[in-house]
């Protein structure tokens, strides 16, 4: 079946830095790729998404790229602030619309 | 918009007992909705898929006489656990489909489940 990895599991950064979080997949025919921001105890939310008809995507720190030939996607978020601080889920959705997940990445952000 | 609520947030049961945990979408008409669960420090582990109106399609290994779904309406979806057992114990979240493009989750707040 379909898999996702995502490094790295643990990302520690000073703050003001960059941080970014890899992921592969496996089925090439996933086409919708999604992060989640977690925080301890509450709903993942929806930071930003790609689809598979574009290469990257930017919301003021957040930017996803999307490499469909490598099968690797990246969530790269810029200026790193404290409540940055969370755990980051990558993951892949083909067209039966569920969604296949990374086992997730825990940034903290050093002051 | 895209807004998803779960009821209760936390709760705590005897063995033995059944647990009803209701999803609902609060402004957008839900053509599918998932049921999680999640360990500590671990991602999220897909139990069913649930469309309005069907039978909810289950994961390997879940058991569907043991975590029971049902999908009365396009804005509403219930998981429960019955004869809850300590090992149940775990975070359960929900999530809908369907308000904008079919593949976007958005997710309720979770339920703590204890089983004592």
């Amino acid at each position: 079946g379909e898999n996702v990895e995502q490094h790295p599991s643990t990302l520690s950064v000073q703050e003001g830095d960059s941080a970014v979080i890899k992921c592969t997949y496996s089925d090439s025919a996933s086409n919708y790729f999604p992060w989640y921001k977690q925080e301890l105890g509450k709903r993942p939310q929806l930071i930003i998404d790609i689809r598979s008809n574009v290469g990257e995507k930017k919301d003021q720190r957040i930017a996803v790229t999307l490499n469909k030939t490598a099968k690797h996607f990246s969530l790269h978020i810029t200026e790193t602030q404290p409540e940055d601080s969370a755990v980051y889920f990558c993951a892949a959705s083909t067209s039966n619309y569920q969604l296949i997940w990374g086992a997730g990445t825990k940034l903290i952000i050093k002051p | 918009g895209a807004v998803v609520s779960q009821h209760p947030s936390r709760v705590i049961c005897k063995s033995g007992t059944s647990v009803k945990i209701e999803c609902r979408s609060l402004d957008f008409q839900a053509t599918t909705m998932f049921w999680y669960r999640q360990f500590p420090k671990k991602s999220l582990m897909l139990m069913a898929t649930s469309n309005e109106g069907s039978k909810a399609t289950y994961e390997q290994g879940v058991e569907k006489d043991k975590f029971l779904i049902n999908h009365a309406s396009l804005t509403l979806s219930t998981l429960t656990v019955t004869s809850a057992h300590p090992e149940d114990s775990s975070f359960y979240i929900c999530s809908a489909s369907g308000w904008r493009e079919f593949n976007e989750q958005f997710f309720g707040p979770g339920t703590r489940l204890t089983v004592l």
